[in-house]
């Protein structure tokens, strides 16, 4: 059972580049989430899915799109790559709405933006 | 508006010694979750614990143990006689139950290093 897999686990990107942020699970789960990392801030929610078809963003949407056609995969896309979002990427998946169960995250993806 | 906060950023002691990690929390709800993560050096989110806020029951596990006070909004977690292998960064977060944001909001977190 993989649980919840992210690709790539590091990438270095020019400014003004884009890129996709894959994400994936394996446990049949509604809820996906984006978060990102950064040094003293936690972890801050960029996008959330409830099932496939539907999107909500978070607290620091901008920049970032995501799509979710499917139960398994949850994408996130940076349209325009700044430095300021050089980060470290979880994505976290749950069986129910955040709360009622744990969310199960991803090993991360190391972002840095040139 | 929720909000969790980890006013403690940094804490470092010696093996063996008990050590408390303080969180509060701010939310309008009745009916909310709380949440600790640990994150251990290797990156990965390690899920630890979730109370929902009818339950103030204190929890042990092993060495671990968690005080949910309501009166004062706070969700502290206690390891004793701590180990190296604890050291870790640890996350506080909280939900709100009827949120049509059906988020988690994090704190953002306290290091703790355990010395030998």
């Amino acid at each position: 059972n993989a649980g919840v897999t992210q690709t790539p686990k590091f990438q270095v990107l020019k400014t003004g580049q884009s890129m996709t942020l894959q994400c994936a699970q394996d446990m049949n789960h509604e809820y996906m989430s984006w978060y990102r990392q950064d040094p003293g801030m936690g972890l801050r929610l960029i996008h959330y899915s409830v099932g496939a078809g539907i999107t909500d963003q978070g607290e620091v949407p901008n920049g970032y799109n995501v799509s979710r056609s499917t139960t398994e995969d949850f994408p996130l896309r940076l349209l325009s790559a700044a430095p300021s979002q050089t980060s470290v990427y979880f994505c976290a998946s749950s069986p129910e709405r955040a709360g009622y169960h744990e969310q199960y995250f991803g090993p991360g993806t190391r972002l840095t933006v040139t | 508006a929720q909000k969790v906060t980890q006013a403690q950023t940094e804490i470092s002691v010696v093996e063996k010694e008990d050590v408390t990690l303080d969180c509060v929390y701010e939310t309008r709800d009745t009916t909310y979750y709380l949440f600790w993560y640990k994150q251990p050096p290797s990156g990965e989110l390690v899920f630890l614990i979730r109370r929902n806020s009818f339950d103030e029951q204190n929890e042990i596990s092993g060495r671990y143990s968690w005080n949910f006070q309501k009166s004062t909004s706070s969700f502290n977690f206690t390891i004793t006689a701590s180990q190296v292998v604890d050291s870790a960064v640890y996350f506080c977060a909280l939900s709100e139950a009827y949120s049509s944001a059906s988020k988690i909001i994090f704190g953002s977190g306290t290091r703790l290093s355990i010395r030998p």
